[in-house]
């Protein structure tokens, strides 16, 4: 069965401060799909990356980066320099490949940047 | 192209009514799923869709609930009848078929039932 588990409920900081949000996943298949959706105050969840199994490269867009790493089952993100506008629920999803479309998610994790 | 559609934004309504709530995907996607989300419970899969077909509903909560896809652009989730505990954010999501594709989410429904 997959799992998905985000450990922080919610993380607070000053505007500036880079954070790392936790993702730790568990699944018995060997490919697999692992997302990053973001939901601000406004409440439309919004997709923001896609990793599958095979591909263990980290990605940075922007401010934005990923480290995805098999040996601890762990798909991690990260914002530099925080902004007041990365306020909002972050949530890591996980999808199986012989589970086709269905993806488990996550609690969340609430981010507070603080100006 | 337009995003997921969702219909009504906010609904009140009192105990034992009974209450629907609609969905448009995005066309062209065959996966169609419908989430509920509280602060209690979080983001829960309620049942999901591949090509109309119902494929695992095991998250609707009892019988109250009800869903269905009458053809590729509308969907339905029906509650009857609603009690208070039902209150929560319902989002319909929609993707193209296989796990590597992103869900796109609707702006959800806010349901109080009072």
């Amino acid at each position: 069965a997959q799992k998905v588990t985000q450990a922080q409920t919610e993380i607070s900081v000053v505007e500036k401060e880079d954070v790392t949000l936790d993702c730790v996943y568990e699944t018995r298949d060997t490919t697999y799909y692992l997302f990053w959706y973001k939901q601000p105050p406004s409440g439309e969840l919004v997709f923001l990356i896609r990793r599958n199994s095979f591909d263990e490269q980290n990605e940075i867009s922007g401010r934005y980066s990923w480290n995805f790493q098999k040996s601890t089952s762990s798909f991690n993100f990260t914002i530099t320099a925080s902004q007041v506008v990365d306020s909002a629920v972050y949530f890591c999803a996980l999808s199986e490949n012989t589970n086709a479309g269905k993806s488990t998610f996550g609690d969340g994790t609430t981010l507070t940047v603080k100006p | 192209d337009a995003g997921v559609i969702q219909s009504p934004r906010h609904e009140v309504t009192e105990m034992g009514q009974e209450v629907t709530l609609r969905c448009k995907p995005i066309s062209g996607h065959d996966y169609l799923f419908w989430y509920r989300q509280t602060m209690m419970r979080g983001l829960e899969l309620l049942i999901y869709f591949n090509n109309n077909v119902p494929i695992d509903d095991s998250g609707m909560p009892e019988d109250r609930f009800s869903a269905k896809m009458p053809n590729a652009s509308f969907s339905t989730l029906k509650i009857q009848p609603s009690e208070p505990r039902d209150s929560a954010v319902y989002f319909c999501a929609s993707s193209l078929s296989g796990p590597y594709n992103e869900q796109f989410f609707g702006p959800g429904t806010r349901l109080t039932v009072l």
